[in-house]
This record gives structure tokens, C-alpha cells and sequence, in this order.
């Protein structure tokens, strides 16, 4: 089967621009997840979505990160103003139903840095 | 809340040696856990996950983990390490009673020595 689609896979933008991340997950896949991952650290979980709502954004910097699953499918995570410190890889997984215990499928990532 | 502790910034090993790349973890429930392998510029590769049941589970390319309740422990094994075991490594823990949330570990790159 695919595998979790994103795009672009690198990004260099100046401070206070906007930028726009697309994820395709695996096809059936209800849960989406979107994590920031800063360079030496562990993925950060930045928002997941169950089908198309949100389950849990708590970590989302809601004042300048945005994302939306319009029909449960694909997902944009949008970034306006970026700052300096948003450079990092944003990672988005996907997860079959939550019936049984599966694990996370990850995408390639983008590269996104801010100057 | 959820959370996970990878000690070790980094471990060497000599290739052919057994390697250990610790975890530990804390959850109000019952745990879920997973190990994850990135290479450079790619995502996240799953190796392995403990659900239930024995507490050695066996993954991907050769690798183990040996889940320890009492010690909230889940360090991931390998009996011989080669070269191309050479990578970032990462623990991951879900919480049963409570949603989907999987939260990771800082992480621990694994440097085996030819």
C-alpha cells in the first residue's frame, strides 16, 4: 500500500512569511497526526485528528499554526506569521481505526527553515 | 500525563556486539509502546510495539524489546549489531485508557563502530 504522502519536502522562507504543508495519509487511515520535530529532539505532537475533527490540539501555537482535515482525508498545516524558531521538520502520521492496537505510519517530512 | 525518558543522548557499539538503547516511561494506565528508527533526511520507521502478553517482542531487522512493568522500562536489544544499525532511535508511549495520543522520547542515536 502507499505510505503517508507530505509535501514539499524542504522549505526555506523569511521570518513573518506564511507557509503551507500538505499530508496525504494511507488510504482508510481515520487518525492523522501532525508533529513538530526540532533538530536533536524527539517528535513533538502538534495536533491529531480523528477522521475530520480535532481530538487534541493542545500543543498547537494557535496564534500563528493552523490546520484543517476538511473530509477526513488530506490535511494542510499552515504557518503565518513563521518565526525563527518554527524551523524544524513537521512529521505527519496516519493510524488505521482504532480497533486493535496499531502503530503510526510517518511520512518523509518537510524541512522547513526559517531565516 | 504521558511521558518517556531515553537516558543516553548516544550509544556506541562494536559491530557484532549486543546492543541495549534504554527506555522508561510513565502513564496513568496501561501502556502501549513503541520503538521507531529514523535514517537521515526520512521519517519515522517502525520496529516493534509491546501491547500485551509477553513481555519480549520481537521486530523488525533483528531487533527486540523487553518490556518491564515494575521497572516502567522498555529497552530496545539487538544480539549482534551491524553497521547499517547505525541511526536515530526513538520510544513512544500510548496511554490505553485514554486517546490516540503517542507521545515520543527525546531520542537516542545508536553509533556502531566497524
Amino acid at each position: 500500500e502507499a505510505g503517508v504522502a507530505q509535501s514539499p519536502r524542504y522549505k526555506i522562507i523569511e521570518k513573518r512569511q506564511s507557509v503551507a504543508f500538505w499530508c496525504n495519509p494511507i488510504s482508510g487511515h481515520a487518525t492523522l497526526y501532525w508533529y513538530q520535530q526540532i533538530l536533536g529532539q524527539g517528535p513533538k505532537l502538534l495536533i491529531q485528528f480523528q477522521n475530520n475533527g480535532v481530538v487534541d490540539d493542545s500543543q498547537l501555537p494557535k496564534d500563528r499554526f493552523s490546520a484543517e482535515r476538511l473530509k477526513g482525508v488530506d490535511s494542510t498545516l499552515k504557518i503565518q506569521p513563521a518565526k525563527l524558531e518554527d524551523s524544524a521538520v513537521y512529521l505527519c502520521a496516519s493510524r488505521a481505526p482504532p480497533l486493535g492496537v496499531t502503530e503510526a505510519f510517518f511520512g518523509q517530512g518537510t524541512r522547513l527553515t526559517v531565516v | 500525563a504521558q511521558s518517556v525518558a531515553q537516558p543516553e543522548d548516544q550509544v556506541n557499539v562494536a559491530e557484532g556486539n549486543p546492543l541495549t538503547v534504554k527506555c522508561t516511561y510513565s502513564v496513568s494506565g496501561n501502556p502501549y509502546l513503541f520503538w521507531y528508527v529514523q535514517y537521515p533526511n526520512r521519517g519515522l520507521q517502525f520496529l516493534l510495539k509491546y501491547i500485551t502478553g509477553d513481555n519480549l517482542v520481537k521486530g523488525s531487522y533483528g531487533f527486540e524489546a523487553e518490556f518491564n512493568k515494575s521497572q516502567t522500562s522498555f529497552h530496545l536489544k539487538k544480539p549482534s549489531a551491524l553497521v547499517s544499525d547505525s541511526a536515530l532511535y526513538f520510544c513512544a508511549v500510548r496511554d490505553q485508557n485514554r486517546d490516540d495520543k503517542i507521545i515520543f522520547g527525546k531520542g537516542t542515536r545508536l553509533h556502531i563502530l566497524p
